[in-house]
């Protein structure tokens, strides 16, 4: 049973170009979430969503930041027109309900330059 | 402070010695998760304890939590250099729809032998 995926790992994007990020939650897991970790620091935040739908963006930039998670395929947080405050590692998260262990992939580290 | 902060922010023990981490949280919660995060890696999940339980076991691992102060500890017990990585708390919040984690700032803990 594979665990969480994420790719790529590590993503370089010059400064105005569009950053895509992909995961695929565990099997059986219809929840997924997506944090992003500043160097030094904790996990952020920034989307719940489960299948074709967000629950809870909150946590998301209004401006530039979307994410889904379509009904066939991975879940995808997109990034457009980047800058160097995006650069972050992202980590996407899955979970089989609401209210139980979220497990984590292996995070995409994202360098803007 | 936030929610979900760790004490102390770092910890240097011997191999054999027992670590001891506490976090803080100020909402009241669904569940507290614990994850272990080896230098720029992804988070491996440790423990998860819910709001109407006390005390719970994994291994050389035990987590508390006290509901009324706000707070857990997680105790490694009999440490080995392995365990030497940073280690978050991360809470649930009892919101009745979002199912997002905070998480702290972590406890480095480094392991000597």
């Amino acid at each position: 049973n594979a665990g969480v995926m994420q790719n790529p790992r590590h993503l370089v994007r010059r400064r105005g170009q569009e950053a895509r990020l992909r995961c695929s939650p565990m099997k059986g897991h219809s929840h997924v979430y997506w944090y992003r970790q500043l160097p030094e620091e904790g996990l952020k935040f920034m989307v719940y969503l489960q299948k074709e739908n967000i629950i809870d963006e909150s946590g998301m930039p209004k401006e530039r930041f979307s994410a889904e998670f379509p009904k066939e395929g991975p879940s995808i947080l997109r990034i457009q027109q980047v800058v160097r405050g995006d650069s972050a590692a992202y980590f996407c998260a899955s979970s089989r309900t609401a209210y139980n262990e979220q497990f984590f992939g292996p995070g995409t580290r994202l360098t803007v330059l | 402070s936030q929610q979900g902060e760790e004490d102390p922010q770092a910890l240097s023990i011997q191999e054999g010695e027992n670590a001891t981490m506490n976090c803080s949280y100020k909402t009241s919660i669904n569940n507290l998760q614990w994850y272990r995060q080896n230098s720029g890696r992804g988070l491996v999940h440790l423990i998860l304890i819910r709001s109407n339980e006390r005390e719970k076991h994994s291994g050389r691992l035990r987590v508390t939590l006290d509901t009324s102060k706000k707070s857990s500890s997680l105790l490694i017990t009999a440490s080995r250099a392995a365990d030497t990585a940073s280690y978050f708390c991360a809470t649930e919040a009892n919101t009745g729809t979002a199912s997002k984690l905070t998480f702290g700032t972590g406890t480095r803990l480094q392991v000597t032998l």
